[in-house]
């Protein structure tokens, strides 16, 4: 498997709060996608970061990436309600055939 | 901005069934994607396309049949469901293949087989 154990998670927080999402990978990638998935539909992505970007930031979300160590987190500051949903981090198959590896994906329920 | 349809949105089989799952986008995107999720695991790539007729099979496609006539079309075949089978299936589209390209999804065809 590409994936560590670790990232098959389901969080429960309440609104305001922090929270930070890990995922780590066994095979080389130069990107990592974070999607989100919200009930009944298709994953969309919310952040992006590539081999030479350490973090990378948009809106309330957080990326890191850390390429020795193969793993990357997201973080999303001051969680609200509408940020309830299944968040996926994927990597990138090298060669450039497009093919993305999904982690096993993490459920944040965000408690009013 | 553009969208992914994926039809039926909810398809019951028998089993050894032959069931075939359409996706259309009006991206004019190159490349095309069917994955499939089953509950508490992440998607698994079954097929993708690069262009128009292209095929190139993904870690899943063992029962599974797939047909890229069109740049905006992209259908799944599945040659004999499996009793029990539930997962759903997601169709996806990127503009260029790699590279670190945003993949658009569709809502998902839903399948249940008897």
């Amino acid at each position: 498997s590409q994936w560590g154990e670790e990232n098959l998670q389901a969080l429960s927080i309440q609104e305001g709060e922090d929270v930070t999402m890990n995922c780590s990978y066994k095979t080389y990638t130069t990107v990592v996608h974070w999607y989100r998935q919200d009930s009944g539909r298709g994953p969309a992505l919310i952040i992006l970061i590539r081999s030479n970007e350490r973090e990378k930031r948009s809106g309330r979300l957080r990326a890191t990436l850390d390429t020795s160590s193969q793993s990357s987190s997201l973080s999303i500051t001051a969680a609200q309600c509408e940020d309830t949903a299944v968040y996926f981090c994927a990597t990138e198959e090298t060669g450039n055939t497009g093919k993305l590896i999904f982690g096993l994906g993490t459920t944040l329920q965000v408690q009013p | 901005g553009g969208i992914i349809t994926q039809t039926p949105k909810f398809l019951i089989g028998q089993e050894g069934q032959k069931l075939t799952l359409k996706c259309q986008q009006n991206f004019n995107h190159d490349t095309m994607y069917w994955y499939r999720q089953d509950s508490g695991k992440g998607l698994r790539l079954i097929y993708y396309s690069i262009t128009e007729n292209d095929l190139q099979k993904g870690d899943l496609s063992e029962g599974y049949d797939a047909s890229r006539e069109k740049k905006s079309s992209f259908s799944l075949t599945v040659t004999s469901a499996q009793k029990n089978e539930m997962a759903v299936f997601l169709c996806a589209s990127s503009i260029v293949t790699g590279g670190g390209y945003e993949q658009y999804f569709g809502p998902g065809t839903r399948l249940t087989v008897l």
